[in-house]
């Protein structure tokens, strides 16, 4: 089935620091892939999205390449704050098959001013 | 502003009883939701519904039931509960098409199983 790999369970940096946030995919086919932004107390919320039809998303300073070849989707900003500190969900669901929604176990990120 | 809606926020239970979680969402998505979140594990799919009268299974279905009365409303049943299904729950509604191409969540029920 379907499933997306975060290897990283937990990130800490400084202010102005450069984020990379690592994803892998395994599906059989093409599916709209996401990051999703939590912070303490809520929900997830969606930070970026990107389809087939478009290869990158860009949202908030943040920015993720949709790679078919390495099969991967990366998240990186150039300069993180301290407001960045959050849970972040790298997820996937491929249309052709159900509308399932499939998430990673999340990356932790704690930025320090 | 899409909104989804979970109550309790908070839940105790005891081993062995009935526990309902339940979910309504005003942006008449189609799609709905349940996943659980535990550390280490992020975000596990339980069971999704396409619309009313619909459930789907997910991942771990095991030892929950779902029921979606109608396009609003999404409940989670566990009939029952074990200490291992103490949890973050998460209920989320979503529509495919090009009006609404994400996930909306609720801030979660926080059930405990003693």
């Amino acid at each position: 089935g379907d499933s997306v790999t975060q290897k990283q369970g937990q990130v800490t940096l400084s202010e102005d620091d450069f984020l990379f946030i690592n994803c892998t995919y395994s599906t059989t086919t093409y599916p709209t892939l996401f990051w999703y932004v939590q912070y303490p107390g809520q929900g997830p919320q969606l930070l970026l999205k990107v389809t087939t039809a478009n290869n990158k998303g860009i949202s908030r300073g943040f920015e993720a390449t949709y790679d078919k070849g390495t099969t991967s989707f990366h998240l990186q900003k150039a300069s993180v704050q301290e407001s960045d500190s959050a849970v972040y969900f790298c997820a996937l669901v491929d249309l052709s098959n159900t509308d399932k929604v499939v998430f990673g176990t999340g990356t932790r990120l704690q930025v320090s001013p | 502003e899409a909104a989804v809606t979970q109550s309790p926020r908070n839940k105790v239970a005891v081993t062995g009883g009935k526990v309902t979680l339940s979910c309504n969402q005003t942006n008449n998505h189609n799609n709905m939701y349940w996943y659980r979140q535990d550390t280490g594990h992020g975000l596990r799919l339980i069971h999704y519904s396409y619309g009313a009268g619909s459930t789907e299974k997910g991942d771990i279905p095991d030892g929950y039931k779902a029921s979606r009365p109608s396009q609003e409303n999404f409940s989670l049943i566990l009939e029952l509960a074990t200490p291992s299904q103490t949890s973050v729950y998460f209920c989320a509604s979503g529509d495919w098409g090009e009006s609404a191409e994400t996930l909306y969540f609720g801030s979660g029920t926080r059930l405990t199983v003693l």
